[in-house]
């Protein structure tokens, strides 16, 4: 069993829309939690983070974090087709950015 | 631009043969680390290099070694190569140290190997 299960998709919404992308994770230790964002023969951009449990929203994105359940998500509001990327998920338990443990990645596809 | 700039983009190598992929850090930023992206999979770790010494290793055989030079840029080095090297090799660079807050990693366009 993978330490980070994340839905590879493809996710295929309409522009507009509401968007949750979600990964679950097996290690208690993990502490920081990002979300990045890889569009086609790209590195990853980061788009968000968070430190342990709880919200963040940044413009559009909002990150949610409930270390209880072992379960992080990202919601993408008014979804545009620029949006159109795959998502990573990725997470450490140690200080910061580093040594980050992946999800697979979510393609996300949003028409016009 | 993330100002992380890593070479060549493309690559195709034999299998058994070694390769060298390179990578320059963002300005100020003392960490590297590298990652393997196979097709349709995440990144997965490989190691950390701090101030030009390992700070790290993720589960990848001794064939894969690394250096980091009093510039902070950084080599990743692969011998033997197997079929399954193939993969989008990616570097991150970050500003920290042993035991302290790592800042935001920015991650370079990647090294695009081929083993064939």
């Amino acid at each position: 069993q993978k330490e980070v299960e994340q839905d590879p998709g493809p996710l295929s919404v309409p522009e507009g829309a509401i968007v949750s992308l979600n990964c679950t994770y097996s290690n208690s230790a993990f502490q920081y939690f990002m979300w990045y964002r890889q569009y086609s023969r790209k590195g990853p951009e980061l788009l968000m983070y968070t430190y342990s449990s709880g919200n963040k929203e940044d413009g559009r994105f909002t990150a949610q974090v409930d270390k209880s359940s072992k379960y992080i998500s990202l919601f993408i509001r008014d979804s545009q087709p620029s949006d159109s990327a795959t998502y990573l998920c990725a997470m450490t338990s140690n200080t910061g950015f580093q040594k980050l443990v992946f999800g697979t990645g979510t393609r996300l596809l949003v028409s016009p | 631009e993330t100002g992380v700039t890593q070479s060549p983009t493309h690559l195709i190598k034999t299998r058994g043969q070694q390769v060298t992929l390179r990578c320059s850090s963002q300005s100020g930023h003392n960490t590297v680390s590298w990652y393997q992206q196979a097709l349709g999979q995440g990144p997965q770790f490989i190691f950390q290099y701090y101030r030009e010494e390992e700070n790290g290793r993720g589960n990848f055989p001794p064939r894969f070694s690394g250096l980091q030079f009093p510039n902070y840029s950084s080599e990743l080095n692969v011998n033997a190569l197997e079929l399954d090297d193939s993969a989008l090799y990616l570097c991150a660079s970050s500003l920290g140290g042993r035991g302290k807050m790592n800042t935001e990693a920015f991650f370079g366009q990647g090294t695009r190997l081929t083993v064939v």
